[in-house]
């Protein structure tokens, strides 16, 4: 129990497009899911906290504009990159707890983006 | 401001050595430390810590968490070249919910 898919679990795109990261939990309904980027060599930093229903709240320093999350449903989370640049390129990761907020975080595995 | 501080960065062993992971941390809304294992992909949950003096353990793995002088160990004995990965620790800060992580320390067993 208590998994977490990431799609899709590589992007490569051309600056100035946008990439959509989905996030599900498979076998249970997440209240609240989290977005995390990790940079080579590097801890994950938080980015955002989503819940279902409500408007995502984003860590001080990242842009919800360029950042745009999206949790339409208990088992669906997704982030926008939009108009991705090179800097953008990171390991993309969400988490999601089981019953909501205060319960253990089980993560998804990720996604590489890559912008050329 | 909340401050989570592993050490040693990296370590190299050979296998069958016993290793042990230091997670510091200053926190003002402390709830419970977590210790997770990253391999290649996202970290995988290995320990919930709440009380101070308790161990958890698993298999070759176990932890331990001192709430007064702020700080959690991680140890694996008799390490195996599949105990090669990043190990990070972290806080979920009551009020909150949100993980703190700390920087991680990147283990390599040799064989």
């Amino acid at each position: 129990g208590a998994v977490v898919s990431q799609h899709p679990s590589w992007v490569i795109c051309k600056s100035g497009t946008s990439v959509k990261i989905e996030c599900r939990s498979l076998d249970f309904q997440a209240t609240t899911m989290f977005w995390y980027r990790q940079f080579p060599k590097q801890s994950l930093m938080l980015m955002a906290t989503s819940n279902e229903g409500s408007k995502a709240t984003y860590e001080q320093g990242v842009e919800k504009d360029k950042f745009l999350i999206n949790h339409a449903s208990l088992t669906l989370s997704t982030l926008t990159v939009t108009s991705a640049h090179p800097e953008d390129s990171s390991f993309y990761i969400c988490s999601a707890s089981l019953a909501g907020a205060g319960e253990t975080q089980y993560f998804g595995p990720g996604t590489r983006l890559l912008v050329l | 401001e909340d401050k989570v501080v592993q050490s040693p960065l990296s370590l190299v062993v050979h296998e069958g050595d016993t290793v042990t992971l230091n997670c510091s941390y200053e926190v003002t809304n402390f709830r419970s430390l977590l210790w997770y294992k990253q391999e290649k992909k996202a970290p995988t949950f290995l320990f919930m810590l709440t009380s101070s003096g308790i161990e958890k353990k698993s298999g070759r793995l176990s932890s331990i968490l001192d709430k007064k002088e702020l700080f959690s160990i991680l140890n694996i004995t008799a390490t195996q070249t599949g105990d090669s990965a990043i190990y990070l620790c972290a806080f979920d800060t009551s009020g909150t919910y949100k993980y703190i992580f700390g920087t991680g320390t990147r283990l390599k067993v040799l064989a």
